[in-house]
């Protein structure tokens, strides 16, 4: 248990639908981020946010909407998605001070696109 | 800028085998080194970290890393491995102006052996 949580577990959606996936964090960080991980590829960051704050998205297409409320949840809106966009989406969070930065993870939710 | 090899995506060894993944970084400022475990449909869960001081890092499940400036690596060992120790592990790089932003590497699973 790391101390962020992160809902649904699993979702299986088709292409025309909307969903969006939650995280949220009880640690009192301040940074949040999506990170896509496909099989056999590396951990892709999607988005940072900082202080609620998006400061960086890294070309990720527009079907993917965050949403950053507060310090503590973080949303991201799925709509019209491919099945290329089938993965597990993890959440971290961390303490944004300009030091080490550890980031702690949830669970993910494995996304499947039909 | 800042980047992260992992030597070998697989390694195999046998119960009760030294454990030794790879892990050499790239960073124009000093770095903060992350190792990280996965298991399955489970998120990334910190092993351990470097940020300054001793050269040699203690982590979780009897797993250690060095950091060798020198030898620009942070490699990350475990004497004797167990089943449990089976997994995906990956190594991270942060500093600096990305401070905000890990850097990871492709990943290396990890079997073992009876």
């Amino acid at each position: 248990e790391t101390g962020v949580t992160q809902t649904p577990r699993h979702l299986v959606m088709g292409m025309t639908n909307k969903k969006s996936l939650k995280c949220e964090q009880h640690l009192g960080h301040n940074a949040m981020y999506w990170y896509k991980q496909s099989a056999k590829k590396p951990l892709e960051l999607m988005f940072v946010y900082s202080l609620e704050e998006r400061v960086e998205n890294n070309s990720v297409p527009s079907r993917f909407s965050p949403e950053c409320p507060n310090s503590s949840h973080l949303f991201l809106h799925l709509h019209t998605l491919q099945p290329e966009d089938s993965a597990l989406y993890l959440c971290a969070s961390s303490r944004s001070d300009g030091s080490q930065e550890t980031q702690y993870f949830g669970p993910g939710t494995r996304l499947l696109v039909l | 800028a800042q980047s992260v090899t992992q030597l070998g995506s697989h390694v195999s060894v046998s119960e009760g085998a030294l454990v030794l993944l790879r892990c050499n970084y790239s960073s124009s400022v000093p770095p903060y080194l992350f190792w990280y475990v996965q298991y399955p449909n489970q998120g990334l869960q910190l092993l351990l970290k470097y940020t300054t001081g001793a050269t040699l890092v203690k982590g979780i499940n009897g797993f250690e890393a060095e950091f060798k400036k020198s030898e620009t690596s942070f490699h990350l060992t475990k004497p004797s491995a167990h089943m449990s120790d089976a997994a995906e592990y990956f190594c991270a790089v942060s500093g600096g102006t990305n401070a905000g932003k890990s850097t990871f590497g492709d990943g290396t699973t990890l079997t073992v052996k009876p």
